[in-house]
């Protein structure tokens, strides 16, 4: 069935950078693009960014443009996303969401489990 | 990017129908028929719902509709069931290629 699997929990250290794995199966994963969503203990959704698994195109929301970089891997069907400069405030559940399609305006149709990144001293 | 206008939270009982209305501007939900919303029951992965306005995804009950009107979307959900009760958000793509979500709205089945 058609599943993304993110990698497991991570704890970090301010300053520190967290990579953040998702892979994918079940269906062709060129033909779609991937979204980034992190959730804040207790708070809302945000959206993080967008990458084409097909050309690698990339869309960052503003307020992480410079810290946040989104990769793909075409061979392992994996979608990658890092983050540096880490701040007790990025502590969230980080999910991976595919697009509907592989334009940057699509619906997130399938979600990854999750994975929970603290940031603390 | 500011987040979209949700009402904190709505409540019905069993069997009635509810409204959640999503307020953006002409930059978002007016500018662009790509809003979605999306379900997520404590603890679990969001899922989604409703998109491009008022289409349903495979599997989803027809229980869920969506509709929009200038800057404002909305999501219905008719025959209200107690599974219903969750979080609900909206999201819309933006004028700025990225996307924002509303802050969600807590659905309590009384």
């Amino acid at each position: 069935q058609v599943q993304l699997v993110q990698s497991g929990a991570e704890v970090k250290k301010p300053g520190a950078s967290v990579k953040v794995s998702c892979k994918a199966s079940g269906y062709t994963f060129t033909s779609y693009g991937i979204s980034w969503v992190r959730q804040a203990p207790g708070q809302g959704l945000e959206w993080m960014g967008w990458i084409s698994a097909y050309n690698g195109n990339t869309n960052y929301a503003q307020k992480l443009q410079g810290r946040v970089t989104m990769t793909t891997d075409t061979s392992t069907s994996t979608a990658y996303m890092e983050l540096r400069s880490l701040r007790s405030d990025d502590t969230a559940v980080y999910y991976c969401a595919r697009a509907y399609g592989d334009d940057p305006w699509e619906a997130f149709d399938i979600w990854g489990q999750g994975t929970m990144v603290t940031v603390s001293s | 990017q500011s987040a979209l206008t949700q009402p904190a939270s709505v409540s019905g009982s069993p069997g009635q129908s509810i409204t959640i209305s999503c307020t953006g501007t002409s930059s978002d939900v007016g500018g662009y028929n790509y809003v979605s919303w999306y379900q997520q029951h404590p603890g679990k992965a969001p899922k989604l719902m409703i998109y491009d306005v008022s289409n349903r995804p495979s599997g989803v009950s027809n229980r869920f509709s969506g509709s929009k009107s200038g800057n404002t979307a909305s999501l219905t959900i008719s025959g209200l069931q107690a599974e219903d009760e969750a979080d609900y958000y909206c999201s819309s793509y933006t004028s700025s290629s990225t996307h924002v979500f509303g802050g969600g709205t807590k659905l309590t089945v009384l």
